[in-house]
């Protein structure tokens, strides 16, 4: 089955503890992005990349960093978290990101930081 | 600043009635529109979408209409069902960039 497969599905952990969300796809998508979820705020772009090795910022990159070392896998580090991240976050991925190529998303990573 | 507006957070409507969502933008640019929907404790769903040379496009009970010069896109139901019941995302993507934008949503439900 052709999915976007994000873990963990919940996370509480508290201030300055390192963490990964990990993303991967199983449709050979070149475009993978990262998105948070907030009441009122709608979806927001975190990272995006490209291709393998190819990596870019999104709306709210600050707090954040990812790694594209293979295809199939785009997870998200933050290095050091803080309550104002606690979100819901999404991982989607697209076969190109140019032409009608809609993004497919992940089931979601819900975070709290205390 | 919010590119792709969604203005009403919520919107009822009886089964078997017509929902109408609307979304507006702001980026002449963006040149691919697309709709989402998205069901708690899930991934959003991509629902349709349509590209800036068409001002209409049809899937089953889904149609999205896309005014280009009012920056206006639109998402019609015919009909209603209690199912439909979600949030729904309006997104568009720049014909020079690589990112999507995403409305705030909005919560519709479907009543029996």
């Amino acid at each position: 089955e052709a999915q976007v497969t994000q873990n963990p599905r919940y996370l509480i952990t508290v201030t300055g503890k390192k963490l990964t969300v990990t993303c991967s796809q199983n449709m050979n998508h070149e475009y993978m992005s990262w998105y948070r979820q907030d009441p009122g705020l709608g979806l927001r772009q975190i990272y995006y990349s490209m291709n393998v090795e190819v990596t870019d910022k999104g709306d709210v990159p600050e707090g954040y960093k990812v790694s594209r070392k293979e295809k199939r896998n785009f997870p998200l580090i933050l290095e050091s978290p803080s309550p104002n991240q606690t979100s819901l976050y999404f991982c989607a991925s697209a076969f190109a990101p140019y032409g009608n190529s809609p993004l497919h998303f992940g089931n979601g990573t819900r975070l709290t930081v205390t | 600043d919010q590119q792709v507006k969604q203005n009403s957070p919520s919107l009822s409507v009886q089964e078997g009635r017509i929902s109408i969502l609307n979304c507006d933008y702001t980026n002449s640019m963006f040149d691919y529109f697309l709709w989402y929907k998205k069901y708690p404790a899930e991934g959003p769903t991509f629902l349709i979408s349509i590209s800036s040379i068409k001002d209409k496009n049809e899937d089953g009970r889904f149609t999205v209409f896309l005014n280009k010069s009012a920056k206006h896109l639109s998402l019609h139901i015919v009909p209603s069902q209690p199912g439909d019941s979600a949030v729904y995302f309006c997104a568009a993507r720049p014909n020079t960039g690589n990112q999507f934008y995403f409305g705030t949503g909005t919560s519709l439900t479907v009543i029996p």
